[in-house]
């Protein structure tokens, strides 16, 4: 089953922050956060293997809690090149991915 | 280092024709996955490979589909008699797994199909 991605969308101006939200109805092993730019490839964020696992990559972190079968990302002080669609996936091989969260991030 | 790459990254083809696209994984990574992406979707995902092996195979692969990966370095996947539901991107991966565990995806850019 696929994992349920909120907010839908977001718009943010530069300097804001934001949360994405995932959450799985099933048992979740591992969480990938991805970012896609309208044309372009899905970009890997991070990984997260562990409950309770926490993971930052410049201003953007994630956290993952195993129990509640949820992993959200945290966007600081957002730029205008974290535009674009957010991804969560989940699963150890293959990956089921959510719908996404567009991203916009104006001047 | 390069990435991962595929070819084409267009193409059009007729209803009825048949298609097959071309990945090159990073050369380090023993995983090659494919999947597809529509319009406003999540890619989803279609096959996979560890070294020359296809392990699993979505459900919603149809006998149209075939993919292969023979000496473990590049793969095809062939789509037999397109249908315009077959229209999307096909996307390609690969990563490093060990047992288990399997490491980040990393995705090429992608083949537009368009079946007309």
């Amino acid at each position: 089953q696929q994992p349920v991605q909120s907010p839908q969308a977001v718009i943010l101006r530069e300097g804001e922050d934001a949360v994405i939200n995932c959450s799985s109805s099933k048992a979740l092993y591992s969480v990938h956060w991805y970012r896609q730019k309208h044309g372009e490839a899905p970009v890997f964020l991070m990984i997260l293997l562990k409950g309770g696992e926490q993971k930052g990559h410049e201003k953007i972190s994630a956290s993952f809690n195993e129990k509640k079968q949820q992993s959200s990302l945290y966007l600081t002080a957002s730029q205008l090149s974290y535009s674009g669609t957010y991804f969560c996936g989940q699963g150890g091989s293959r990956l089921t991915f959510g719908e996404g969260t567009q991203l916009t991030v104006n001047p | 280092d390069t990435g991962v790459s595929q070819n084409p990254r267009h193409k059009i083809t007729k209803r009825g024709q048949n298609v097959t696209f071309r990945c090159d994984p990073i050369s380090e990574h023993n995983r090659l996955y494919w999947y597809r992406q529509t319009l406003g979707q999540g890619p989803e995902f279609l096959t996979y490979f560890q070294n020359e092996a296809q392990l699993e195979k979505s459900r919603l692969l149809s006998d149209r589909f075939s993919a292969e990966r023979p000496k473990g370095s590049f793969s095809t996947l062939e789509i037999q008699r397109t249908e315009q539901g077959d229209s999307a991107m096909y996307l390609c991966a690969s990563s490093l797994a060990m047992g288990q565990l399997s490491y980040e995806q990393y995705f090429g850019p992608g083949t537009r199909l368009t079946v007309t």
